[in-house]
C-alpha cells in the first residue's frame, strides 16, 4: 500500500522555466512533509518541508504547496537550473512523535539548458 | 548543517560473509537514528528505526536476526547483514532523526552492497 505517491516518474523543464513537481498521499494522520534531492549512489538531501498547519512555505527557488483537504503537496522550483536535474522524493511523517518518514516513489527531473 | 557520515560506501563480498556498514553523526547527537534500503529505481523503504541504548525496531518483513543493529552511542549505529546473500545486494542508507516528528532526517550517503 503506497501511502506516498508522485504519479510522474519523470519530469523535463527548460531551463529558467518552473518545474513543479506533484505529490499525493493518503494517511489523513500525516502532519509534516518533506522533498528530498537526491543524486545516484548518493543519500538524500533535504531541501523543503512544512507542516499542516501552513499551506505554503518558500526557501529561495523552492518553495512547497500543501492542500491537506486534496491531501495533495507540490515543489516549485524557479527558474529551474541544470543542476536541478537529480531524482526528487516526497516525504511525510506523522505525529506520533517516532520521526519515521515515509516516502514517495521519486520523479527525475531533468533540466534542458 | 547537519552531516551524516556513512562507511564503507561501496561493498563487494561473496556469499555468506557477514558485512558491517556504520553510521555517523558527526556535528550533533542523535538518539534515533534509521536505516532504508533501496532497490534500483524504486523508493527509499524504511528498514528499522535504531534507538541508542535499546532494541532496534524492525518495519514488518524485516529479518532482525538477518539485518543486525547496534546503536551504542549517540553518534553511531552499525548496520551488520550477517550470512549475505545476492538477494541481499542492494542499496543501503542511514539517517539521524532531526529530534523531533517535525524535523528534517539527515542522510549519508548510502553503502552500495554487491553480493557475488
Amino acid at each position: 500500500d503506497q501511502q506516498v505517491k508522485q504519479n510522474s516518474p519523470s519530469l523535463s523543464v527548460q531551463e529558467g522555466r518552473i518545474s513543479i513537481l506533484n505529490c499525493d498521499y493518503t494517511n489523513s494522520m500525516f502532519d509534516y512533509f518533506l522533498w528530498y534531492k537526491k543524486y545516484p549512489a548518493e543519500g538524500p538531501t533535504f531541501l523543503i518541508s512544512i507542516s499542516s498547519i501552513k499551506d505554503k512555505n518558500e526557501d529561495g527557488r523552492f518553495t512547497v504547496f500543501l492542500n491537506k483537504s486534496a491531501k495533495h503537496l507540490s515543489l516549485h522550483i524557479v527558474p529551474s537550473q541544470p543542476g536541478d536535474s537529480a531524482v526528487y522524493f516526497c516525504a511525510a511523517s506523522e505525529v506520533t512523535g517516532n520521526e519515521k518518514l515515509t516516502f514517495g516513489t521519486g520523479t527525475r527531473l531533468t533540466i534542458i539548458p | 548543517g547537519a552531516v551524516v557520515s556513512q562507511h564503507p560506501s561501496w561493498v563487494i563480498c561473496k556469499s555468506g560473509t557477514s558485512v558491517k556498514i556504520e553510521c555517523r553523526s558527526l556535528d550533533f547527537q542523535a538518539t534515533t537514528m534509521f536505516w532504508y534500503r533501496q532497490f534500483p529505481k524504486q523508493s527509499l523503504m524504511l528498514m528499522a528505526t535504531s534507538n541508542e541504548g535499546s532494541k532496534a525496531t524492525y518495519e514488518q518483513g524485516v529479518e532482525k536476526d538477518k539485518f543486525l543493529i547496534n546503536h551504542a552511542s549517540l553518534t553511531l549505529s552499525t548496520l551488520t547483514v550477517t550470512s549475505a546473500h545476492p538477494e541481499d545486494s542492494s542499496f543501503y542508507i542511514c539517517s539521524a532523526g532531526g529530534g523531533a516528528w517535525n524535523q528534517p532526517q539527515h542522510f549519508g550517503d548510502g553503502t552500495r552492497l554487491s553480493i557475488l
